[in-house]
């Protein structure tokens, strides 16, 4: 079956302009993360949806970053005002539900550059 | 707190000798484990996983992990490394208690087989 996408896989966006990141998950995946990894570094948890309850949204960096997940599917990363720190590599995963067994997969990433 | 440590940012293994990419990890109650692979250009796949019985894991392309509850490790091994082991390799951990799904990554290990 399909797996996680992601869209755009690239994303150039000058300082100050508002950008969208869509994620795909697997379907019947109740589970979905959003990460960010900046080069050469570990992955950064950004925000997580399991199912209807309410995401934890303890790692998003500032109130610039917001996301949200419609009907339980598709998600959209929304990131205002950009700024040269925002660029990196913007990951999402899911898994077939929030219970800790399951592995997550992951999408193939959008590398935001912010100029 | 829950954490995670990849003490070698780098390993180089000369192919067919045996690797091992070395997880150290910190959390309340027991654990649940996993290690991804990131191919260059790729996603983060999902390698393998801990999470109750047998301490030795086995899983994808010939790796195996052990879980060694005293030493609160879980090293990353394979018998005969291949030039195509080369990638970066992430450790992630998550306690077995209390609400908190996320899980907790390592910053990587670079493992880089030479021919």
């Amino acid at each position: 079956g399909a797996g996680v996408s992601q869209s755009p896989s690239n994303k150039v966006t000058e300082k100050g302009k508002d950008v969208e990141l869509r994620c795909d998950p697997i379907s019947g995946h109740t589970a979905l993360y959003w990460y960010r990894q900046s080069l050469g570094q570990g992955l950064e948890f950004l925000i997580y949806f399991q199912g209807n309850s309410a995401p934890d949204k303890s790692g998003l960096p500032s109130d610039r970053f917001s996301a949200e997940r419609t009907g339980g599917s598709v998600s959209t990363l929304t990131i205002q005002r950009t700024q040269q720190e925002d660029s990196a590599v913007y990951l999402c995963a899911s898994s077939q539900s929030g219970t800790e067994t399951y592995e997550q997969y992951f999408g193939p990433g959008t590398r935001l550059t912010v100029t | 707190a829950q954490s995670v440590a990849q003490p070698e940012d780098q390993v180089n293994v000369a192919e067919g000798n045996p690797l091992t990419v070395k997880c150290t990890y910190s959390v309340s109650g027991n654990p649940y484990l996993f290690w991804y692979v990131q191919y260059p250009n790729r996603g983060l796949q999902f390698l393998l996983k801990y999470i109750t019985g047998d301490n030795l894991v086995k899983g994808s392309y010939g790796f195996e992990a052990e879980f060694n509850k005293s030493q609160t490790s879980f090293h990353l091994k394979k018998p005969s490394a291949l030039v195509s082991d080369s990638a970066l390799y992430f450790c992630a951990v998550r306690a077995n208690a209390g609400n908190n799904r996320k899980l907790i990554w390592g910053l990587g290990t670079s493992l880089a087989v030479n021919p």
